[in-house]
C-alpha cells in the first residue's frame, strides 16, 4: 500500500482539462515538496513538476501543480494524446525517512 | 547534458546477487546524490535508498536494510547498487536517479526529488 494515494485511472478528451489529486499526510505533503512524474510505456520517469508547482525545463505549460494542506493535483489542461500515460506523485516522508510515491495514474486520452 | 547511463539487463538465479551501474556525466558528480528506485512489472515506483556521491552517507528502506548496498566511485563518476539474495519478487526494471542531498532535515539526510534519472535495467530473477 502507497503512502501517497492517488486514483488509479483517470481519462479525458482531446482539449479537456483533467486533474489529478494526490492525498498523503503531516509527514509527507503536509511538510515537504511534492514532485509529480510523467512515465510513458517502456521508458524512464520523467520531470513535470517540482516543489508543488514549478514546472521542469521543456515542459509544456499545460501542466500546473498546486498543493493544499496535506493533499497535491496536477492538472492537465488542452488534453493531447500524447499525454497518455502513468503519473507518479511523489515527496519525502519524515516519520517513515525514506522517499515515498504515490501508486501511479494511468491517464487515458479517449 | 545531464546523463545517467544504467549497465545492461540481467538475469539471476533465487538467492544469487546483482549489481547494477550508473554512470553519470554533464553534472559535477560529488555535488549531488543517487536514488535508486525499482518498478515491478506493471506496478509502481518503490524506493529503495540513496547515496552521497562521495559515498560518505546513504540511506536505505526500511524494507531493502541488510539486502542492499549502495556505493559509488568518484573516479568514474559511477554509482552502483547490488542486492543480494534474490527472490522472483525482485525482477523489476532498476533505476538510478540523481537527487540534491539536504543535510538538516528532521532525521537527518533527506532529499525533495530527482530530476534526472536512468534509463532502467531489468534485472530478471528465475531458476
Amino acid at each position: 500500500q502507497s503512502a501517497l494515494t492517488q486514483p488509479p485511472s483517470a481519462s479525458g478528451t482531446p482539449g479537456q482539462r483533467v486533474t489529478i489529486f494526490c492525498s498523503g499526510g503531516t509527514s509527507n505533503i503536509g511538510s515537504n515538496y511534492v514532485y509529480w512524474y510523467q512515465q510513458l510505456p517502456g521508458t524512464a520517469p520523467k520531470l513535470l513538476i517540482y516543489r508543488h508547482d514549478q514546472r521542469s525545463s521543456g515542459v509544456a505549460d499545460r501542466f500546473s501543480g498546486s498543493k493544499s494542506g496535506a493533499s497535491a493535483s496536477l492538472a492537465i489542461s488542452g488534453l493531447r494524446s500524447e499525454d497518455e500515460a502513468d503519473y507518479y506523485c511523489a515527496a519525502w516522508d519524515d516519520s517513515l525517512n525514506e522517499w515515498v510515491f504515490g501508486g501511479g495514474t494511468k491517464l487515458t486520452v479517449l | 547534458q545531464v546523463q545517467l547511463v544504467q549497465s545492461g539487463a540481467e538475469v539471476k538465479k533465487p538467492g544469487a546477487s546483482v549489481k547494477v551501474s550508473c554512470k553519470a556525466s554533464g553534472y559535477t558528480f560529488i555535488g549531488y546524490g543517487i536514488t535508486w528506485v525499482r518498478q515491478a512489472p506493471g506496478q509502481g515506483l518503490e524506493y529503495m535508498g540513496w547515496i552521497s556521491a562521495h559515498s560518505a552517507n546513504r540511506g536505505y528502506a526500511q524494507r531493502f536494510q541488510g539486502r542492499v548496498m549502495m556505493t559509488t566511485d568518484t573516479t568514474t563518476s559511477t554509482a552502483h547498487m547490488e542486492l543480494r539474495s534474490l527472490g522472483s519478487d525482485d525482477t523489476a526494471v532498476y533505476f538510478c536517479a540523481r537527487v540534491e542531498l539536504r543535510l538538516y532535515c528532521p532525521n537527518g539526510v533527506c532529499f525533495p526529488g530527482a530530476d534526472y534519472w536512468g534509463q532502467g535495467t531489468l534485472v530478471t530473477v528465475s531458476s
